[in-house]
């Protein structure tokens, strides 16, 4: 089975200021990673995927991310954080030596102070 | 719009009794899956169906049970044998054909046995 680690469970930031959300996965031949948002009593919302070909991908809300392969990391980021931005943020993988079943990360809550 | 309906968005349960939850989608996708979601654990996998009157257990199917009867339903029935129901639940589904591999989510179901 793949495993998706999300180093940080809570980031706080400040609105207008960078941020990065770090995701790492194991290793597979072949993987599809994901970045879902979810706002709070709602479902999961995509926001941007890789498949193939470029590596920085760009997503809805200004987010982009960046898969490197060599460091089996996917991770999000913004320029500059608006309030409504905060929410939780989940990286998933998908891999097709297991069946393409969907693994995803513990999550990462993120907080923009105003 | 297409999509996928889950109710209800709360839910009360009695200790010992069964719930059934509702995840209808007219997307005309192939697979379903449900999902409980737990603080700080992330998604787990409980049951998933590629095809009608064909499903397979996930990683916490144990007090679980499920029925694909037709393409667009897959609910979740929550036994009196699972020992700790309360959560929030998320049905997702995709399609099968390649280069789909998107999974879209409802609304998610919030469950809380008293």
């Amino acid at each position: 089975a793949q495993s998706v680690t999300q180093l940080d469970s809570q980031v706080p930031v400040f609105e207008e200021a960078p941020v990065e959300l770090r995701c790492n996965y194991s290793s597979s031949v072949s993987v599809y990673l994901f970045w879902y948002v979810q706002y709070p009593n709602q479902g999961l919302q995509l926001l941007l995927k890789y498949l193939s070909g470029s590596t920085l991908v760009k997503g809805i809300n200004g987010f982009e991310a960046e898969f490197n392969k060599s460091q089996t990391s996917f991770h999000l980021r913004k320029p500059s954080v608006h309030i409504s931005d905060t929410a939780e943020y989940f990286c998933a993988v998908s891999a097709s030596n297991t069946g393409n079943q969907f693994y995803f990360g513990t999550g990462t809550s993120l907080t923009v102070i105003p | 719009d297409g999509g996928i309906t889950q109710s209800p968005k709360y839910l009360f349960r009695k200790e010992g009794q069964n719930v059934t939850l509702s995840c209808e989608q007219n997307l005309n996708h192939d697979a379903m899956y449900w999902y409980r979601q737990d603080p700080g654990q992330g998604l787990r996998l409980i049951y998933y169906s590629q095809i009608v009157n064909d499903f397979q257990k996930g990683d916490i199917a144990e007090g679980y049970s499920v029925s694909r009867e037709k393409k667009e339903s897959f609910p979740l029935t929550v036994t009196s044998a699972q020992k700790n129901p309360t959560a929030f639940y998320l049905c997702a589904s995709r399609s099968l054909d390649s280069g789909a591999n998107v999974l879209t989510f409802g609304a998610g179901s919030r469950l809380t046995v008293l």
